[in-house]
């Protein structure tokens, strides 16, 4: 498909393993974006990637998260050692310019569940 | 510190029955307030962008309304379809991420 791709979809993990999810942007698009929505909560930003410029980290909730953002198009997302307040559903965005456009387009998520 | 907070949490409606959500957002120079619509097990899907006071967008049943200090979304005759989780988001001081509210999930039923 031409949009947004994420996986796993669904991710159960016991807690102290480490997780990647993965996201693969539109084709064409520089910037990338990681969020996190937890039950009864917005959409909470982790970070932002655009074209080879320095990534945003400022949203990541701690060291154990980490992304990256290979050739400027698949980015993985890394939780290390995780914990039961890690569970949430993580989604991916893409855009074809600068943020202040607004206008994201989002993956389905991949939903994490730590046991 | 930017914040973006959403009235209702939840709204139920009748079909035809018209009303609004708003959007209060607190921002040190506001760079544009962006509507989405998220249905269940999706991401968040792209509405609409207000970037000044006095400004108006339209689509399908949908207006969104823009002021100093908040927006609305007005919703004219829901139909069923129309239900979803509706977000209201600004641009951070930086201009590298959307700030997010936590939504107003609407019910329409017909």
């Amino acid at each position: 498909g031409a949009g947004v791709s994420q996986s796993p979809s669904n991710k159960v993990t016991e807690k102290g393993k480490d997780v990647e999810l993965r996201c693969d942007p539109i084709s064409g698009h520089t910037a990338l974006y990681w969020y996190r929505q937890s039950l009864g909560q917005g959409l909470e930003f982790l970070i932002y990637f655009q074209g080879n410029s320095a990534p945003d980290k400022s949203g990541l909730p701690s060291d154990r998260f980490s992304a990256e953002r290979t050739g400027g198009s698949v980015s993985t997302l890394t939780i290390q050692r995780t914990q039961q307040e890690d569970s949430a559903v993580y989604l991916c965005a893409s855009s074809s310019r600068t943020g202040t456009s607004g206008e994201l387009f989002f993956g389905e998520g991949s939903r994490l569940t730590v046991l | 510190e930017d914040q973006v907070t959403q009235s209702p949490e939840a709204l139920r409606l009748q079909e035809g029955e018209s009303s609004s959500l708003n959007c209060s957002y607190t921002v040190s120079g506001l760079r544009g307030l962006f509507w989405y619509r998220q249905d269940p097990g999706k991401g968040p899907e792209f509405l609409f962008t207000l970037y000044s006071a006095g400004e108006e967008k339209e689509k399908e049943r949908l207006k969104a309304t823009l002021t100093k200090k908040e927006s609305f979304l007005h919703i004219t005759a829901p139909k069923p379809e129309d239900s979803a989780t509706y977000l209201c988001a600004v641009l951070n001081q930086a201009g590298t991420a959307l700030i997010f509210g936590k939504g107003t999930t609407l019910s329409v039923s017909s």
